[in-house]
């Protein structure tokens, strides 16, 4: 099976601009997380969609946000765009089997914020 | 507040030596944990988890729940073990799970 697929891989913006960032996940996996990693405060959870719904949020301002569609593609939004805001953001995969889940992350995109 | 704390930013050893990484964590209730590794330009990737009681590229964790540790151990380190490795705890709140990291140790192994 293919992996988990981000897009675009880099991308630059300037400050108050928006941004999009697209994750396909591996066939047949239904629920799809977002996490942003820094040099600073390292990987952390923004938010996880399962069918179409946003089931789970971290702390992150509502500047962040998020939608699924019914192929299970995801999409993140980041509105009004900070400097802060430059990271890798990775998307993973996630199926339960066996009683255990396994997370699957995307190569990432990385956002420079200028 | 769930917390995964690796106190070492960087652990260097040489080829053939033991490795031990540490990760500590901080969750009241009974916890799922994982050691997941990054290799040089390679995405994020599970190495273990704890449930599954098992070694993977002779790297083996065991949970002490007295500590509230997950040591990551390797008996001979191996050139191809340099990588970031980040400890993970799973937090599952109907039935979505998160994953809350440790802020990573980057593992050098030297010729």
């Amino acid at each position: 099976k293919a992996g988990v697929t981000q897009t675009p891989r880099y991308l630059i913006k300037t400050r108050g601009q928006q941004v999009t960032l697209s994750c396909s996940p591996i066939s047949g996996h239904r629920s799809v997380s977002w996490y942003q990693q820094t040099p600073g405060q390292g990987l952390q959870f923004l938010f996880e969609y399962f069918s179409e719904t946003q089931r789970n949020k971290g702390n992150f301002p509502g500047r962040f946000s998020g939608r699924q569609f019914s192929n299970s593609r995801s999409e993140m939004n980041v509105s009004t765009l900070e400097l802060g805001d430059s990271a890798l953001y990775l998307c993973a995969s996630s199926f339960r089997a066996g009683g255990l889940e396994t997370q699957y992350f995307g190569p990432g995109t990385r956002l420079l914020v200028l | 507040a769930q917390r995964v704390t690796q106190p070492e930013k960087l652990l260097s050893v040489f080829k053939g030596a033991p490795v031990e990484l540490k990760c500590n964590y901080s969750y009241s209730g009974s916890p799922e944990l994982f050691w997941y590794v990054q290799y040089s330009r390679q995405r994020l990737q599970l190495l273990l988890r704890h449930i599954s009681r098992e070694s993977i590229k002779g790297f083996t964790a065991d949970l002490n729940k007295g500590e509230t540790s997950f040591h990551l151990k390797k008996p001979f380190a191996q050139e191809e073990d340099s990588a970031m490795y980040y400890c993970a705890l799973s937090l599952t709140q109907g039935g979505s799970e998160k994953l809350v990291f440790g802020k990573g140790t980057k593992l050098t192994v030297n010729p």
